[in-house]
């Protein structure tokens, strides 16, 4: 299971963390993807990252604005994204994720930017 | 990045009756080291998250019914679904994942006539 925290308002130019804590599986055997839907829009895979050992793949797009992370403590996985704009407004899903399939997702979370 | 494409975009359906979609990458999604081809299909019902329906072009993920198959190789893939229900509505997408960024097709839209 895959629980994500809550909706977040944001103004542009600000920053979003959103959480997703695993349970129910060995945290460090798989990775975690993270995946929005804009209003409007189809899926967009955002980056990886491992829960072994926190490698990360971004989308190129992404990069410099985005930051995944891990805490194994707490079986958790982190995306920061940093510089708000409208355009960011979308349910952003993590999903677990090893080498063949995204077999497990989370509920989703809302962010919104507006001024 | 590998460019994902499906048809049709949307795709009107009548409970009881056969539907297919169409999913073709812009470069082979085989893996010449493993021979494993890396195609998925995922299900986004209206105001619920995605949901795995087929890994690998034609592995049924755990729970999804046998109405559902998968197929296809190379760049061409196929999503068919035997006899269609209503609960069946929603976006279906195809995404790569032989390298990364993985990408997503633009999804197809199937509801009932």
């Amino acid at each position: 299971q895959l629980v994500q925290s809550g909706a977040e308002v944001k103004k542009p130019g600000a920053s979003v963390k959103v959480s997703c804590k695993a349970s129910g599986y060995t945290f460090t055997d798989y990775g975690i993807s993270w995946v929005r839907h804009a209003p409007g829009q189809g899926l967009e895979w955002m980056g990886w990252i491992s829960g072994y050992n926190g490698d990360t793949k971004y989308k190129e797009k992404f990069q410099g604005r985005v930051t995944m992370t891990t805490d194994t403590s707490t079986n958790t996985a982190y995306l920061e994204m940093r510089s708000l704009r409208s355009d960011d407004t979308a349910t952003y899903y993590c999903a677990r994720d090893h080498d063949t399939q995204a077999d497990y997702w989370g509920q989703g979370t809302l962010v919104i930017v507006s001024a | 990045d590998i460019v994902m494409t499906q048809s049709p975009l949307s795709l009107p359906v009548t409970p009881g009756e056969p539907a297919s979609i169409s999913c073709r990458s812009s470069q082979s999604l085989l893996d010449s080291d493993d021979g494993n081809t890396y195609l998925d299909w995922y299900l986004q019902k209206p105001g619920q998250s995605p949901q795995l329906l087929i890994y690998m072009v034609s592995s049924r993920a755990s729970g999804v019914p046998d109405r559902f198959s998968g197929s296809g190789s190379g760049t061409d893939f196929t999503l068919k679904i035997s006899r269609v229900e209503a609960d069946d509505v929603g976006v279906y997408y195809c995404m790569q994942r032989i390298e990364f960024p993985f990408t997503f097709g633009p999804g197809t839209k199937v509801d009932i006539k």
